[in-house]
């Protein structure tokens, strides 16, 4: 079956740590995403790929960093430099010039 | 700067009762339109889609939006709802030719027995 997994599906943190969220796709999608979700405020645009080896910072992503090493895996890494990470964070994926995008079934984020 | 509105926070409805959910988009350029639904604890799900042609759209689940270029709006509505329905539904826009996402803030539809 094609789509997007993220693992894990929950994550503990303490304070001050850096840890790796985990983003894979099999669908062949040259574009991919990851989103922040705050209860009543929306998804919010972190960091964007639309090819390997190249990314784009997006509305929030102070604290956060990413990489790009494959098309199917885009991690993110959240550092010791955010300072609210407790949050649900959604992955997603799409073809280049195609508005739509499809989604993982999220990571949910807690700092001890 | 485009923004997505959806006044709703919370809609309670009566099973079998019919529902609308809101949404308003600031820009007038073009757009393509989405409604997503989410489960508890689950990624976002595409509902259905504005891109292009008929401005009334449909899901294969009974939902169906229409898009509203004077209002700026494209609004949720299913006739009849279930308690299967309950989840939160969120739109976005995106303006032609790019690839960013604007969603709302959400709304929580919770069907009542």
């Amino acid at each position: 079956d094609g789509g997007i997994t993220q693992s894990p599906k929950y994550l503990f943190r303490k304070e001050g740590q850096n840890v790796t969220l985990s983003c894979e796709q099999n669908l062949n999608h040259d574009a991919m995403y990851w989103y922040r979700q705050d209860p009543g405020q929306g998804l919010r645009l972190i960091y964007y790929s639309q090819i390997v080896n190249d990314f784009q910072k997006g509305d929030i992503a102070e604290g956060y960093s990413v990489s790009r090493e494959k098309k199917e895996s885009f991690p993110l890494t959240v550092t010791s430099a955010q300072k609210n990470p407790t949050a649900f964070y959604l992955c997603a994926s799409s073809i280049v010039g195609s508005n739509e995008q499809f989604f993982g079934p999220g990571t949910r984020l807690t700092v001890l | 700067a485009q923004s997505v509105t959806q006044l709703d926070s919370q809609v309670p409805v009566f099973e079998e009762a019919p529902v609308e959910l809101r949404c308003n988009y600031s820009s007038s350029v073009s757009v393509y339109l989405f409604w997503y639904v989410q489960y508890p604890n689950q990624g976002l799900q595409l509902l259905l889609k504005y891109l292009s042609g008929s401005t009334l759209v449909e899901s294969i689940n009974g939902f169906e939006a229409e898009f509203n270029k004077s209002q700026t709006s494209f609004h949720l509505r299913k006739p009849s709802v279930h308690i299967s329905d309950t989840a939160e539904y969120f739109c976005a826009v995106s303006d032609l030719g790019t690839y960013k996402y604007i969603f709302g803030t959400g709304t929580r539809l919770k069907v009542l027995a």
